[in-house]
């Protein structure tokens, strides 16, 4: 059973330039988050896609935008670069039907985001 | 979302148990305690999570004070496996599903051989 998958790995960019990030959720899940990790820090939450609306977003200007797809991945985009994007990417998937207390999620290995 | 403490870092021999404080002085009465941990280079990992009752499970026991205020996440018999950054996270049930988190810098749990 395939956990959550992320591509590409790596990824280095220069300034003002967009980026492109996948993850396919975990199989049986169909509610995809993606989260930003800055070296030394907790990871932050970006937004939330289920049923492919976006339907959580966390403190993150509109240069971040998401997709997902009718078979649950997603893409992150980011616009209009900055040095400070720099960071690791994370996408975590669970259950839209989890029970009503349970807030598992399930986390991919990252993406690196190196903007120069 | 109620803010949490936690130590940055803590050490503990291997073998012994491994209790990691967590202070939540302005939860809510349905607001939730949810732990997670990160391993090197990977992503954060569920450990397990509660509301006011103790809770075990494989992994770990979550302690929760009568006044909520406050736990500890207890790993009976750490192994160097077990080294990684530990979260504590407060939040409340929205329904329909995980809601997003928001990690603080957590504890670094360092398991001494």
């Amino acid at each position: 059973d395939a956990g959550v998958t992320q591509s590409p790995t790596h990824l280095i960019k220069t300034r003002g330039q967009q980026v492109t990030l996948r993850c396919s959720p975990k199989s049986g899940h169909d509610t995809v988050s993606w989260y930003q990790q800055a070296l030394g820090q907790g990871p932050q939450f970006i937004f939330q896609y289920y049923e492919e609306e976006e339907r959580q977003r966390g403190n993150f200007p509109d240069r971040f935008s998401g997709h997902q797809f009718p078979n649950y991945s997603s893409e992150l985009n980011v616009n209009a670069l900055l040095l400070g994007d720099s960071a690791l990417y994370l996408c975590a998937s669970s259950s839209g039907l989890a029970d009503f207390s349970y807030n598992e999620q399930f986390f991919g290995p990252g993406t690196r985001l190196t903007v120069l | 979302d109620a803010k949490t403490t936690q130590p940055p870092s803590m050490d503990c021999a291997e073998g012994r148990a491994a209790n990691l404080p967590c202070n939540h002085s302005t939860i809510s009465g349905n607001e939730y305690v949810y732990w997670y941990r990160q391993i090197h280079s990977q992503g954060p990992q569920y450990i397990i999570h509660g509301l006011k009752n103790n809770e075990t499970n494989e992994m770990a026991s979550l302690i929760i004070t009568e006044d909520r205020k406050s736990s500890t996440l207890i790993l009976p018999h750490a192994t160097l496996r077990d080294t990684a950054v530990y979260y504590c996270i407060v939040r409340p049930y929205s329904g329909g599903g995980a809601d997003g988190l928001t990690f603080g810098k957590g504890t670094h749990l360092i398991i001494q051989p």
